[in-house]
């Protein structure tokens, strides 16, 4: 049980911003809110995480609700080379990753 | 530092046969995992170990086992390969913790004929 919901695919136009939803509306306190992605043919790649402020790094922005029930990851020029599945998870102490099906990424060029 | 390595990177195998996967992180992390993914769908955990020595099931166990005999190698082994572990593997090693990210592997390639 991945315990998040997320859009099965979207799609979006090179150059232009995508926000990738993600529902997670039982979160606990403690959870964190971890967003991986994993390209064409490799292994997963940790994108960013955040527990309740927004986040941002070189790669992406972690937008959280205020009620943390919900959360956004904000690319804010997709390229090709973001084209790739999006894993929305969350973690709690020790627990290892639950990875759901995610959300496919499609950018046209 | 060349993070997480799995050997070896593709195999085929005749059902009943058996092999061992290798995991080696340089990272000195304690946490390490074992995930397989089918076709179209996300990984799921196999084994994972929270240190050297230590090993625990995780979601889909059955017709696998595993060893941690040292911090930074973690094997899979499948001691009768069937048709239904044909599958990609992947390796991933963390600090522990909500907080920590997983850092993967590159994947094996398994096909089981």
């Amino acid at each position: 049980d991945a315990k998040t919901t997320q859009p099965n695919s979207m799609e979006s136009n090179e150059e232009e911003p995508v926000h990738l939803p993600c529902n997670h509306s039982t979160i606990s306190g403690t959870d964190y809110i971890h967003w991986y992605r994993q390209l064409p043919s490799q292994g997963p790649e940790y994108v960013i995480h955040g527990l309740t402020s927004n986040v941002n790094n070189r790669m992406a922005s972690l937008a959280i609700a205020e009620d943390r029930k919900s959360s956004t990851l904000i690319l804010h020029r997709a390229t090709l080379r973001d084209a790739a599945v999006y894993y929305c998870i969350r973690c709690s102490g020790n627990t290892p990753l639950v990875f759901g099906k995610g959300t496919r990424l499609s950018v046209i060029a | 530092n060349a993070g997480v390595t799995q050997t070896p990177k593709f195999r085929v195998l005749k059902t009943g046969q058996s092999m061992t996967l290798l995991c080696a992180q340089d990272m000195n992390h304690e946490y390490m995992y074992w995930y397989r993914q089918d076709p179209g769908m996300g990984l799921r955990l196999i084994h994972y170990s929270v240190g050297e020595g230590t090993t625990a099931k995780g979601e889909v166990p059955d017709g696998y086992n595993v060893s941690r005999l040292k911090k930074q190698n973690f094997l899979l082994g499948l001691e009768s390969a069937a048709p239904s572990q044909t599958s990609v593997y992947f390796c991933a090693s963390s600090l522990g913790g909500a907080y920590n990210e997983q850092f993967f592997g590159p994947g094996t390639r398994l096909t089981v004929l």
